[in-house]
């Protein structure tokens, strides 16, 4: 059954800790991305990555940060830097640029 | 820098009626544009994507247009069920190579279809 999965469903965090939301996909898609929705917000871009081994900042990449070593995988790590952390976390996966993007089914992460 | 509108906000119709929902983009050098519909608490579906040189897209009762030089989409669900209730979301994919496969998007409709 292919598709993309995000764990866990729910996070909690506390101060000043770092936490890592996981995205796996077997999908075989070169690229993948994560995005922060808030509420009643459309979504916003925090990192992508468009190959193995590389990855690009989106519009709101402060006090987050991601890894791309396996194709499969990318996990997001949110930083105690990221001061308003609260909010719904999306990955997605494309085959490439320009193709439908497939969306997991998200993590809500709150602050304790 | 790119800039998408979805209005209306949200939208209540009976079941039966034919419905539109509109998106706007300001920088029209676009790739494609994606209709993404999410149920409350949960990830995005994929509807329709329009590449850049193609006028609508087709799927069952869903019918998307795009206009790139009046920077306007719309999507048309026809013969509309209560199971259509959900959050409607526009994504507009940037022309320019560095951009890769990034996607903007609206704030999105959110749709009630009373039975």
């Amino acid at each position: 059954d292919g598709g993309i999965t995000q764990s866990p469903k729910y996070l909690f965090r506390k101060e000043g800790q770092n936490v890592t939301l996981s995205c796996e996909q077997n999908l075989n898609h070169d690229a993948m991305y994560w995005y922060r929705q808030d509420p009643g917000q459309g979504l916003r871009l925090i990192y992508y990555s468009q190959i193995v081994n590389d990855f690009q900042k989106g519009d709101i990449a402060e006090g987050y940060s991601v890894s791309r070593e396996k194709k499969e995988s990318f996990p997001l790590t949110v930083t105690s830097a990221q001061k308003n952390p609260t909010a719904f976390y999306l990955c997605a996966s494309s085959i490439g640029r320009g193709q439908t993007q497939y969306f997991g089914p998200g993590t809500r992460l709150l602050v304790l | 820098k790119q800039e998408v509108t979805q209005i209306p906000a949200a939208l209540s119709v009976p079941e039966g009626e034919n419905l539109v929902l509109n998106c706007s983009f300001t920088d029209s050098a676009i790739y494609n544009l994606q209709w993404f519909r999410q149920d409350p608490g949960k990830g995005l579906t994929s509807l329709l994507l329009i590449q850049s040189s193609q006028r609508e897209q087709t799927s069952g009762r869903l019918n998307a247009s795009l206009d790139k030089s009046s920077g306007r989409s719309t999507l048309y669900i026809a013969a509309s069920q209560p199971g259509d209730s959900a959050t409607y979301l526009c994504a507009v994919g940037l022309a320019r190579e560095t951009s890769g496969s990034r996607l903007t998007f609206g704030e999105g409709t959110q749709l009630t279809v009373n039975p």
